[in-house]
């Protein structure tokens, strides 16, 4: 099976700018969450999706946003870049999410550097 | 608010040496407690999860135990071997949240 992918594996973005990451679980996982981290702060719960619906969200302002399509795949969007949003972005997918006894498993992440 | 401390930050061991990784946590209403494993530049690999109904879980020369009674897990790693060497992430799931709260991590270097 193939494990969880994100795309693109790194990007470079200036402040002020919008990006948009992409994952895609492993098949036959309908839970998709996602997490920031940063040296400072680890890793940091952004929201958790399933079956299209937004489940849990962290404490991040609304500039962060996401969405699951029908497939389950997820994609998290920044708009107005901050410098503070350079991270690694990493998702995770379950079959049923993280209130389960299910494991996690998460992607390679996505590495965002904001210049 | 639920905090996760990883003790110690970095470890350096002699290969063959066993070791523990302590984590603790400030609400015990927990729903169960994962170990990660995470190398440079990479995503995080489950390594053990344990229910808040159980005391210990093991994986090959891995050992997690939980007393969800006093806030602590830990993880024991048997004749630790150099690709062993990565960093240790503690992430507990509280309540019914659907947040998983990590620790920092512990960075374990295992010399050949």
């Amino acid at each position: 099976k193939a494990g969880v992918t994100q795309t693109p594996r790194y990007l470079i973005k200036t402040r002020g700018q919008q990006v948009t990451l992409s994952c895609s679980p492993i098949s036959g996982h309908r839970s998709v969450s996602w997490y920031q981290q940063t040296p400072g702060q680890g890793l940091q719960f952004l929201f958790e999706y399933f079956s299209e619906t937004q489940r849990n969200k962290g404490n991040f302002p609304g500039r962060f946003s996401g969405r699951q399509f029908s497939n389950s795949r997820s994609e998290m969007n920044v708009s107005t870049l901050e410098l503070g949003d350079s991270a690694l972005y990493l998702c995770a997918s379950s079959p049923r999410g993280p209130t389960s006894t299910d494991t996690q498993y998460f992607g390679p992440g996505t590495r965002l550097t904001v210049l | 608010k639920q905090e996760v401390t990883q003790i110690p930050a970095a470890l350096s061991v002699p290969e063959g040496e066993n070791l523990v990784l302590n984590c603790s946590f400030t609400d015990s209403a927990i729903y169960n407690l994962q170990w990660f494993r995470q190398d440079p530049g990479k995503g995080l690999t489950s390594l053990l999860l344990i229910q808040s109904s159980q005391r210990e879980q093991t994986s090959g020369r891995l050992n997690a135990s939980l007393d969800k009674s006093s806030g602590r897990s830990t993880l024991y790693i048997a004749a630790s071997q150099p690709g062993d060497s990565a960093t240790y992430l503690c992430a507990v799931l509280s309540g019914n949240t659907g947040k998983l709260i990590f620790g920092q991590g512990t960075t374990l270097q295992v010399k050949p």
